[in-house]
């Protein structure tokens, strides 16, 4: 079975401070990792996934698979970061379903 | 352009009572359809996704239906609402080869009294 765990369930930082949003997995198979982020009052997105290998909007997320995770990181926070972020895993092929962690709330304070 | 609709926004209704919300996909064929159920502290919780027209597969146990009549309309249903079917439910589609990107609709807030 697939499951994603988001330790945290909050984190506040302020302005220009370094933000890191931890992702376990639990796969046996060969995994695909996605962060989606909801801003308020807007729908749910793909954020990024670990096959691109890009930075969009000054985040990115490194697969690392001996430990398991999938963190996102972005060294100066931006109050327009402010969102729910949520780690998301499936498995490589067609029809995959995609399973999400609980997500954490990311507060950007000025 | 792609665009998902699920309505209504907003709907309260009493234990007991039915229940259907409806979801249409528009710009694309043959997408892969999906209920989930966003909770606070729960996460995504995937309740229902379809492959193609009366495929539907069904993930937990419990008091809610799905049917796809048509290729590109989604529908979640109950015969009786329970209290504990109260929350907030995303229609999402995605392409047929899949590469894990999701488009979801604006969601339903339904609470049950």
């Amino acid at each position: 079975a697939q499951r994603v765990t988001q330790p945290e369930k909050l984190l506040s930082v302020f302005k220009g401070a370094p933000v890191e949003l931890k992702c376990n997995y639990s796969y046996s198979g060969s995994p695909e990792l996605f962060w989606y982020v909801q801003y308020s009052r807007q729908r749910l997105q793909l954020l990024l996934r670990h096959i691109s290998r890009e930075s969009i909007k000054g985040f990115t997320a490194d697969l690392n698979k001996g430990e398991t995770s999938f963190h996102l990181k972005k060294p100066f926070a931006q109050e327009e970061d402010s969102a729910m972020y949520y780690c998301a895993l499936t498995r490589t092929g067609a029809n995959s379903k995609l399973t999400f962690g609980k997500g954490i709330t990311l507060s950007v304070r000025p | 352009s792609q665009t998902i609709h699920q309505w209504p926004a907003t709907l309260v209704q009493p234990v007991g009572s039915p229940l259907s919300l409806e979801c249409t996909v528009e710009g694309t064929s043959n997408p892969n359809l999906y209920w989930y159920r966003q909770a606070a502290g729960r996460g995504l919780q995937l309740l229902f996704y379809s492959v193609g027209i009366g495929q539907i597969s069904s993930e937990v146990p419990q008091n809610l239906s799905a049917s796809r009549p048509q290729d590109r309309q989604f529908i979640l249903s109950s015969k009786k609402l329970l209290l504990s079917d109260s929350g907030f439910y995303l229609c999402a589609w995605s392409v047929q080869d899949y590469l894990g990107e999701l488009f979801f609709g604006e969601g339903s807030r339904l609470t049950v009294l």
